[in-house]
């Protein structure tokens, strides 16, 4: 089957500016996680959906940073007023409900990730 | 604090063994995930640690010791394909809490 889709592939925009980041998880999956990943360092989690709640927003860096995900399916990553900071590849994963699988055994699977450029 | 640690960047040799190691300190573990990734593509799961010990999948084995906070993954007749980097993540769930913490990856090349 399909795997975890995620759009644009490639998005430049201006310092200030508002961005949408979209992801289509693999379906049947009703866990969903966005991570960041900047040039040289490793995956930094940003939040995580089961089902449409939130319940692990911690990782999100600023209140400039919200997500949304409906019909237990897509999600969007919205980074608001955008800075050269936050210029990064953006992933997002999905994985069966670990409570489902019986126990946190549950395998994350990645998108291949949207390249945010901020200039 | 969360703190997991790999080298950096690894070389070897076509047709060798490899070992990529990982130590980590987390508040949270619930298991250990290596990931493989290349160059602009997404990681893709290689391995799953909950208990002590080795677990082997074809050309690849990963081992945990928990009492020393410590992984490492093996890499057995590498091909050149092997070249990427490789993801060491610790599994944090309970609660409200469900995520992977990840290492900043070892970037392997091989040599022909």
């Amino acid at each position: 089957g399909a795997g975890v889709s995620q759009s644009p592939s490639n998005k430049v925009t201006e310092k200030g500016k508002d961005v949408e980041l979209r992801c289509d998880p693999i379906s049947g999956h009703t866990a969903l996680y966005w991570y960041r990943q900047r040039l040289g360092q490793g995956l930094e989690f940003l939040i995580y959906f089961q089902g449409n709640s939130a319940p692990d927003k911690s990782g999100l860096p600023s209140d400039r940073f919200s997500a949304e995900r409906t019909g237990e399916s897509v999600s969007t990553l919205t980074i608001q007023r955008t800075q050269q900071e936050d210029s990064a590849v953006y992933l997002c994963a999905s994985s069966l409900s670990p409570h489902l699988a019986g126990g946190p055994t549950d395998t994350q699977y990645f998108g291949p990730g949207t390249r945010l450029t901020v200039l | 604090g969360q703190n997991i640690d790999q080298p950096t960047e690894m070389t070897a040799t076509e047709g060798a063994i490899v070992q990529i190691n990982c130590t980590y300190q987390t508040s949270g573990f619930n298991g250990l995930f290596w990931y493989q990734q290349h160059a602009g593509e997404a990681p893709t799961f290689l391995s799953y640690n909950v208990l002590d010990g080795l677990e082997e999948k074809g050309r690849f084995s990963s081992f945990l010791s928990r009492s020393k906070g410590y992984s490492y993954l093996l890499l057995k007749e590498l091909q050149m394909k092997d070249s990427a980097s490789y993801l060491c993540a610790v599994y944090d769930y309970g609660g409200a809490t469900n995520k992977l913490i990840f290492g900043t990856g070892t970037l392997l090349a091989v040599q022909p």
